[in-house]
């Protein structure tokens, strides 16, 4: 079945500690996206990639840091969680400038 | 860069009565405007976007937006609300890359 997958569905860690969100996505769109949402903020973006091999900042990168080795994953690593980074994560792909496709999220609960 | 707002946080209205969720925006250029909905603990679904052409914009579900250059607006629209539209709806405009607006949570009373 196309469409985008995420990896976990929900994840409590400690403040400190390392983790990767995972996406995948095989409707072979060149374009991927990660936001985060949080309650009266909406969705922001977090990290995009417009195509294998190449990654740009969006609103809020800092914190985050992504990789795109291929058309198909686009993981989100925390290097070192702190508290404000609990949130809905929600990876997205599309053609650049078109409409874009959600997984269905990461809800992750820094303490 | 580019902005969306939603002015109203929640809008309520009763089925089988007209719905409108307000959104206006501000970009540089030819706006890209979308409207996606968000139905509990799942991930966005878009419902209909405006890139060019007719301003009146007709999507999923019996949704349609209308697009007003003038009023920098993009309201989304339905001529019958069902109890089934209750969901939080975010418009959003593309510019250098997507922007979204803060939601609108829609409640349709039987």
């Amino acid at each position: 079945i196309a469409g985008i997958t995420q990896a976990p569905t929900s994840q409590i860690l400690a403040a400190g500690r390392r983790m990767t969100l995972r996406c995948t996505q095989d409707m072979r769109h060149n374009a991927m996206y990660w936001y985060r949402q949080d309650l009266g903020l909406g969705l922001r973006l977090i990290h995009y990639s417009n195509t294998a091999g190449t990654t740009g900042k969006g609103e809020v990168p800092d914190g985050y840091s992504v990789s795109r080795a291929n058309t198909d994953d686009f993981p989100l690593t925390l290097a070192s969680a702190v508290p404000s980074q609990t949130s809905v994560y929600f990876c997205a792909s599309g053609s650049p400038g078109t409409t874009q496709y959600f997984g269905p999220g990461t809800r992750l609960t820094v303490l | 860069a580019q902005s969306v707002a939603q002015p109203e946080d929640q809008v309520n209205v009763a089925e089988g009565n007209p719905l409108t969720v307000k959104c206006t925006y501000s970009v540089s250029g030819n706006p890209y405007l979308f409207w996606y909905v968000q139905y509990p603990n799942r991930g966005l679904q878009f419902l209909l976007k405006y890139i060019t052409g007719d301003n009146l914009v007709k999507g999923s579900y019996g949704f349609e937006a209308e697009f007003n250059k003038s009023q920098t607006s993009f309201h989304l629209k339905k001529p019958s609300a069902l109890v089934s539209d209750s969901a939080l709806y975010f418009c959003a405009v593309r510019g250098n890359d997507m922007r979204f607006g803060a939601g609108t949570r829609l409640t349709v009373k039987p």
